[in-house]
Formats: C-alpha cells, structure tokens, sequence
C-alpha cells in the first residue's frame, strides 16, 4: 500500500490550461507539502499545509493553489499553465513536531508544450 | 535562515570504492539534518537524519553520516560502492520555522565496474 501517492504520474497540457494533480497519504500524518523540481533536479518547497496553517512560499505564482479536502489530501491546482510551469511535483508529508523527516510521493512529470 | 551548500555536483567512483558525498550547513539555531536518495524516475528516499543525538547516523543500505559542528558538515559515507547506488543525492536541513525541508542542489553518484 503507497504511503503518499500521487496522480497522474505524467501530464501532458497545453498553455493556458488548467490542471490538478491529486495526492493522498495513508500515514495519518497532519501536514503534507508540495516541492517542484526542475531540470536541474533543484527542490523547491511550494506550500506547506496543515489543518492549522497553510505556508506558501512567496516566490510561488498564485496562479498554483493547494486544495485540501480532508487531512489525507492535498491536491495542487494550476492555472493558465505556462513553459515554464514544466517540471516534476513532489507531495510528502510529515508529522508535525516529529524528527522523522518527510515521505516523498513519487512525483507528478508535468510538461505544457 | 538554514541552507546546505552540496560540494560536487557529480561524484564518480569504482565499484566497491569509498563513497564521500560532501554537504555543508548554514543554520542559527542546532539543525536537523537528512539525506535523501532519488533513483532514476522515483521520489525521494530517507537515508537516514541527523536530530541532535549521537553525531555518527548509520542510514539504509550502509550509509553512514557524521554530525561536525565544529566544520558545519554533514557528510554521507559509504565504505564499498555498489552499482545500485548510483542515484542523486540530496542533504536537506529543516528550516527555523519547521515547516519545510530546504535541499541542496544535490549530487549524481555514477559508480562504474
């Protein structure tokens, strides 16, 4: 059973789409992220969220949303997608106040042609 | 704030060679410490962290890490290179806030028969 798993795993779109990329996570964990890596496989947080707080990093566009339905999910919507969008998207998750570091998902390959 | 700076961008060695992948920290307060391993189209896996107990972390498939404030270094061992470690790795240092691991750049391991 997949700890944090995301779909789709590859997604294809044109520019100017909207897209979502769903994760769920079955560790009972409280705080889930997004990460984006790009070509030169640099990690960058996007959002931290837990049912207390939502963190964004502030170099992330707005048109990029995270939707959380429940404590398991984090979904990451997408607007007007651009070139530059093109990347792989991590979820994790973690335990707040836990030393245990953060589950990866296996990643979400997006390319906007 | 917290950032790991990743000596090397790209580390090669032989098979059943000393593997050293090099990682230094910048942090104002004691750091926690990780670091992770991606295979070819995966996410991210924990090797093993460092939370402010014994300074020598033994992680996964024989990896080991040792803690040097004095050096500001968090350095990733292996005494003997398998073929199957070839990956990218990335040490990671938890932010101030707790909210989110920040990466280095990371470093492609190529092990070669």
């Amino acid at each position: 059973d997949t700890a944090v798993s995301q779909t789709p795993k590859y997604l294809v779109t044109q520019m100017g789409n909207d897209k979502s990329i769903k994760c769920e996570q079955n560790l009972g964990h409280d705080t889930m992220y997004w990460y984006k890596q790009d070509s030169k496989k640099f990690l960058k947080i996007m959002f931290s969220y837990n049912n207390k707080e939502l963190i964004i990093n502030e170099t992330v566009p707005n048109r990029f949303s995270p939707k959380s339905p429940d404590k398991a999910h984090l979904n990451l919507h997408i607007n007007s997608l651009e070139l530059g969008d093109s990347a792989v998207y991590f979820c994790a998750s973690s335990q707040e106040g836990s030393d245990y570091g953060y589950t990866f998902g296996s990643g979400t390959r997006l390319t906007v042609v | 704030a917290q950032s790991v700076t990743q000596l090397g961008s790209h580390v090669s060695v032989s098979e059943g060679a000393l593997v050293l992948l090099r990682c230094n920290y910048s942090s104002s307060v004691p750091p926690y410490l990780f670091w992770y391993v991606q295979y070819p189209n995966q996410g991210l896996q924990l090797l093993l962290k460092y939370t402010s107990a014994a300074t020598l972390v033994k992680g996964i498939n024989g990896f080991e890490a040792e803690f040097k404030k004095s050096e500001t270094s968090f350095h990733l061992t292996k005494p003997s290179a398998h073929m199957s470690d070839a990956a990218e790795y990335f040490c990671a240092v938890r932010n101030q806030a707790g909210t989110a691991l920040i990466f280095g750049k990371g470093t492609t391991l190529s092990v070669s028969s």
